[in-house]
């Protein structure tokens, strides 16, 4: 069975800083694919990003930023340059490709960031 | 363009009592899914179908009832509900079959007292 983890419960910077959240993933199959939500404090969830597992390459996204790194089992998120609005609780996620795997999303436990003004 | 549309978005209910919650989407999409999120557990699946008259069970399915009559709609009926089932509530849907990106619904906060 797969798993998702993200270690930082809970983050608090102030304005301006960089923040990394962490996620660490498991799995066995070959192809899978990644995402990362943002649900800020009105509840919703917000789709930020998704990669497959056959593309390493780093992305950004304006202050965002990803890092994946299958060799150690990571899709980390950086925040450039935090801001108050950026407040929210982040998480990750895994979806195996096909098979029995459809509607199927492993979430972490997701991390609260707190970005002070 | 409503999305996924979730109904109450609040809810009250007695031990023992039942209720449906609802989800629609008017996007067409085949795949849908309910899941639960519960504080420092991230969001745990309960159901998911692959399409109208086609459901099966996810990682916390006990206590939870679902069908699929139309493509659009897809109801969680709780039938005698527990505090333990306090929870929020996430409907998503997808069009494709790697749900590759999921589209979810406002929530629906669940108490029961």
């Amino acid at each position: 069975a797969q798993k998702v983890t993200q270690a930082q419960t809970e983050i608090s910077v102030v304005e301006k800083e960089d923040v990394t959240l962490d996620c660490v993933y498991e799995t066995r199959d070959t192809t899978y694919y990644l995402f990362w939500y943002k649900q800020p404090p009105s509840g919703e969830l917000v789709f930020l990003i998704r990669r497959n597992s056959f593309d390493e390459q780093n992305e950004i996204s304006g202050r965002y930023s990803w890092n994946f790194q299958k060799s150690t089992s990571s899709f980390n998120f950086t925040i450039t340059a935090s801001q108050v609005v950026d407040s929210a609780v982040y998480f990750c996620a895994l979806k195996l490709a096909g098979g029995t795997s459809y509607g199927k999303l492993t979430f972490g436990q997701g991390t609260i960031l707190t970005v002070h003004p | 363009n409503a999305g996924v549309t979730q109904t109450p978005k609040f809810q009250v209910l007695k031990t023992g009592q039942s209720m449906t919650l609802q989800c629609a989407q008017d996007m067409n999409h085949e795949y849908m899914s309910w899941y639960r999120q519960d504080p420092g557990m991230g969001l745990r699946l309960i159901h998911y179908s692959v399409g109208a008259g086609i459901t099966d069970q996810g990682e916390v399915p006990n206590g939870y009832n679902v069908s699929r009559s139309t493509t659009e709609d897809f109801p969680l009926r709780l039938l005698s509900a527990a505090p333990s089932q306090t929870s929020v509530y996430f409907c998503a849907s997808s069009q494709n079959p790697g749900f590759t990106e999921a589209f979810f619904g406002q929530g629906t906060r669940l108490t029961v007292v």
